[in-house]
C-alpha cells in the first residue's frame, strides 16, 4: 500500500525566513512525487513534480528515498506563498494501474 | 473513520454509455469536492458542494457531466454519454471547510473505448 504523510497541518512563518513542508511517503517500488498548492478561493494545481526537477516560484523539492521524504522548501517566503500545500505520490497498484494518493495538506501561512 | 469511499474503484465502459462514479466523504465533513486526474493535465477541480448544496460547477467539462449530493454522506458524478476522452482518475475529496486540508478518496479509474 502507498501513503503519503503530511507531519505539519499548519505552519506560520516570517516573511523571508525559510520555508520546508514535509512530505513522507511509504511505497515499495519507484514513486513519482508531486506537490500541489491550493490559493484561497482558487482550485488545486500542480506545483512541481520530482521527476522534472524544476523549480517553480522558487521552491524546490528533492526526492531522498533513503528518507523516503519530498520536502518542499524555498530559501526565502513572500506573502502570496500563503497556501494549502498538498504532497501526492503516484505508483502501481497490485493490478499494475497508476494510483495518485494525497496527504492530507498543511496550510501555510506568511507572517508580513 | 473508513476515509473518502469511492466505488467502483476501476470502471471500464463503451463509449456512449452511461458511467456513475460514488464518493461517501468523512462523517462530518460539509465540503465535498470531485476531481479529474489525467496525465495531461493533471488534476482538475469538477465541482465542490457545500451542506450537500453545489456552490462552484465551473470545472465541469460540458452538460454530459452531472453531479447530485442528495445527502451529507453522498455523492455521485454522472457522464452520459461517455467518451473516451472522458478516461481518467476521477477523485473525490471531503473536508470540514473549505480552504483546509482535503482528505482525498482512491480515486475511480475510468476507461472509456
Amino acid at each position: 500500500a502507498q501513503r503519503v504523510t503530511q507531519p505539519e497541518k499548519l505552519l506560520s512563518v516570517f516573511k523571508g525566513a525559510p520555508v520546508e513542508l514535509k512530505c513522507n511517503y511509504s511505497y515499495s517500488g519507484s514513486p513519482e512525487l508531486f506537490w500541489y498548492v491550493q490559493y484561497s478561493r482558487q482550485r488545486l494545481q500542480l506545483l512541481l513534480r520530482h521527476i522534472s526537477r524544476e523549480s517553480i516560484k522558487g521552491f524546490t523539492a528533492d526526492l531522498n528515498k533513503g528518507e523516503t521524504s519530498f520536502h518542499l522548501k524555498k530559501p526565502f517566503a513572500q506573502e502570496e506563498d500563503s497556501a494549502m500545500y498538498y504532497c501526492a505520490l503516484s505508483g502501481l497498484d497490485n493490478f499494475g494501474n497508476e494510483k495518485l494518493t494525497f496527504g492530507t495538506g498543511t496550510r501555510l501561512t506568511i507572517i508580513p | 473513520d473508513a476515509g473518502v469511499i469511492q466505488s467502483p474503484r476501476h470502471e471500464v465502459t463503451e463509449m456512449g454509455q452511461e458511467v456513475t462514479l460514488r464518493c461517501k466523504p468523512i462523517s462530518g465533513h460539509d465540503y465535498l469536492f470531485w476531481y479529474r486526474q489525467t496525465m495531461m493535465r493533471g488534476l482538475e477541480l469538477l465541482i465542490y458542494f457545500n451542506n450537500n448544496v453545489p456552490i462552484d460547477d465551473s470545472g465541469m467539462p460540458e452538460d454530459r457531466f452531472s453531479a447530485k449530493m442528495p445527502n451529507a454522506s453522498f455523492s455521485t458524478l454522472k457522464i452520459q454519454p461517455s467518451e473516451p476522452r472522458d478516461s481518467a482518475v476521477y477523485f473525490c475529496a471531503s473536508s470540514w471547510d473549505r480552504e483546509y486540508e482535503q482528505y482525498f478518496g482512491p480515486g475511480t479509474r475510468l476507461t472509456v473505448t
